[in-house]
Order: structure tokens, then sequence, then C-alpha cells
């Protein structure tokens, strides 16, 4: 089973659509997860954390659920400039001591007109 | 602060060359990636610094690939002998690690590599 692992997608929905993407992570130490955003041909970008409590920026929301150890990320009112592929992040530790980040493949999303 | 900075932005190299990634991380951060990312395969981790440490370098190809991290402000990745299935972007990236959290981990622009 891979560490990480995302529904690769493509989302196509239309503008205004609520979106939903989860990911699952193997590791039950994983102490810290994001959601990461790439634009094509670019860097990926820090979305948002993904807090134990839930947490939501605007349109946005990240869950965590360490139990089936999955995280979620909700888009609402979905907006063109929202398509980018998504990329779901775990820590990975090392003797409790030391962290790595490890990604997901990303899920594609594209919004249309 | 400029953030992660990657050179060259792009590669363009035959087999069989010795190819040179640097790296500049953030001032400040403790830890640094090195990631490839090709369509295939996606965002894979290579290594792992720590405080200029090597912590995890299972993600590494094979013996042409090494990695160094001499001082806090500085990283190389070289390939030697480079092969065509060497071809992609690589992105480095930098973070402070406390204790069992990563803050945020900020990314280079990434060095496109094409082997021919």
């Amino acid at each position: 089973r891979k560490e990480v692992e995302q529904d690769p997608g493509p989302f196509n929905v239309p503008e205004g659509a609520t979106v939903a993407f989860n990911c699952t992570y193997s590791n039950s130490a994983s102490q810290s997860f994001f959601w990461y955003r790439q634009d094509c041909r670019k860097e990926p970008k820090l979305l948002m954390s993904v807090y134990s409590s839930g947490n939501e920026d605007g349109r946005f929301t990240a869950q965590l659920n360490r139990a089936s150890q999955y995280i979620s990320l909700l888009i609402r009112d979905s907006k063109l400039s929202d398509s980018a592929t998504y990329l779901c992040v775990a820590t990975r530790l090392y003797g409790g001591s030391q962290g790595n980040l490890i990604f997901g493949k990303g899920t594609k999303l594209s919004v249309k007109p | 602060d400029a953030g992660v900075i990657q050179s060259p932005r792009h590669e363009v190299t035959e087999m069989g060359q010795e190819v040179t990634l640097r790296c500049k991380p953030i001032s400040g951060h403790n830890s640094l990636f090195w990631y490839r990312q090709t369509m295939m395969r996606g965002l894979e981790l290579l290594i792992y610094f720590n405080n200029n440490v090597p912590i995890d370098d299972s993600g590494m190809p094979e013996d042409r690939f090494s990695a160094k991290m001499p001082n806090a402000s500085f990283s190389t990745l070289k390939i030697q002998p480079s092969e065509p299935r060497d071809s992609a972007v690589y992105f480095c990236a930098s973070t402070i690690f406390r204790g069992f959290e990563n803050t945020e981990a900020f990314f280079g622009q990434g060095t496109r590599l094409t082997v021919v």
C-alpha cells in the first residue's frame, strides 16, 4: 500500500459546483497533514494545513479522520481558477523525532464554465 | 526572503554526462527535500536532510544519484552518468521541523532536466 493515496481524477465539474477529494495515508504515526495545490508546470504551493478539529478557509474545508486514516478537502462554489492538481501530504516520522513529507500523486480538478 | 532558489531552471544534456542541480533553502529552515516529478510517477521523494544530515535517502533511484548538503544554505543533487529516463522536473523544498510537526514546505521553481 502506498503511503499516501489519492484518486487521480480528473474531476470535471461546472462552475459553482461543490467537489470533494479524499486521501488515505498508511502510517498511523503521521502527525502533520497538508493540502497543496499545483498549477501546470509550476511548483506545489500550500493550500491549507489539516488540523484534527478540521479547518475552513473561505470556500475550502479540510477534515482529518485519524481512525480511518484519511483526510478530505471540500471546495464549495468552485471557480475556474480552482482548476489545478491538488496534492495530499502526510508526514513520515523516524524514531518519533524526524519529519518527512510524503506527497500523494495528486487529484486533477478541471472547472468548466 | 527570496524563497527557495534552484538552479539551473532548465538543463538539457546528453546521455552519460554529469548533471548537478543546486538548491538554496530559505534561511532559518532546518529541513530540505529533493523531489522528482514525472507524469507517470508523480512527486517522488528522493532524499531528505534535517540539520544538514541525510535522514532518508531511500528514494534515491540508484548509485548514479548522490546528494550533499555541506551547510545550511546549500545543497546539490548530482546524477552521474545521466540517462534519458532521468528526464523529469526536480524540485527542492525546505521547511522548519519542530519536534513532531512540520511547518509549511516551500518549493523552488524546479529544474526541468532533459537527457537526450
